[in-house]
């Protein structure tokens, strides 16, 4: 079983659609949780830090599931700048270990 | 965040020789790493660049083939030796900032190509 896993996609939505990606982890121990976005030929960006109280920011709301092993990405209202690879990010002893990441397509 | 830029963006190098890369950062940070990342995979850490003393393997990572400097805290290099095709991929430098031990900011990458 992989460290870190996530739903490759692509998920193809509509302007305006609402949409969410899982992401499961093996690591009980692990302590921290990020979702970063990755645009094509570029370098992965930190798009959000995810607790288990939830954290929001603007149309991008991420939680983590201790119990389940698994962080959430949602986003509302997508644009089609949304478009992207976002990757789930678990890190155990100040080690991030990243998933393969999620492809999000937003078309018009 | 850290403005961290790399050097070369890209390359087309030849089997058999080795390539340099530069990462540079604006500002003092903790922890600086070196990944590679191949078309359609993630991100796999190479190693931990420690200043002063020999960079920290990844399994299946080893210094003969990628030796890794840094000699101060903002500025570390990954050499990729004896090239084979396999090599081909763009390799990340990434920092932690002083201050935020978990949050990791990535340099531009650098696109290398073996032929």
């Amino acid at each position: 079983r992989k460290e870190v896993e996530q739903d490759p996609g692509p998920f193809n939505v509509p302007e305006g659609a609402t949409v969410a990606f899982n992401c499961t982890y093996s690591n009980s121990a692990s302590q921290s949780f990020f979702w970063y976005r990755q645009d094509c030929r570029k370098e992965p960006k930190l798009l959000m830090s995810v607790y288990s109280s939830g954290n929001e920011d603007g149309r991008f709301t991420a939680q983590l599931n201790r119990a389940s092993q698994y962080i959430s990405l949602l986003i509302r209202d997508s644009k089609l700048s949304d478009s992207a690879t976002y990757l789930c990010v678990v890190t155990f002893l100040y080690i991030p270990t990243f998933g393969r990441g999620t492809s999000l397509i937003v078309h018009p | 965040s850290a403005v961290i830029s790399q050097k070369p963006s890209r390359d087309i190098c030849q089997r058999g020789t080795s390539l340099t890369i530069q990462c540079q950062v604006d500002s003092q940070v903790t922890m600086m790493f070196w990944y590679r990342q191949q078309p359609g995979q993630s991100l796999t850490l190479i190693a931990t660049a420690n200043q002063g003393s020999e960079a920290t393997y990844e399994s299946g990572f080893v210094i003969d083939k990628f030796p890794i400097s840094r000699p101060n805290l903002t500025f570390s290099t990954l050499t990729v030796s004896n090239m084979s095709p396999e090599d081909s991929s763009i390799y990340l430098c990434s920092v932690r900032r002083v201050g935020s031990p978990y949050e990791q900011y990535f340099g531009p990458g650098t696109r290398l190509t073996v032929t």
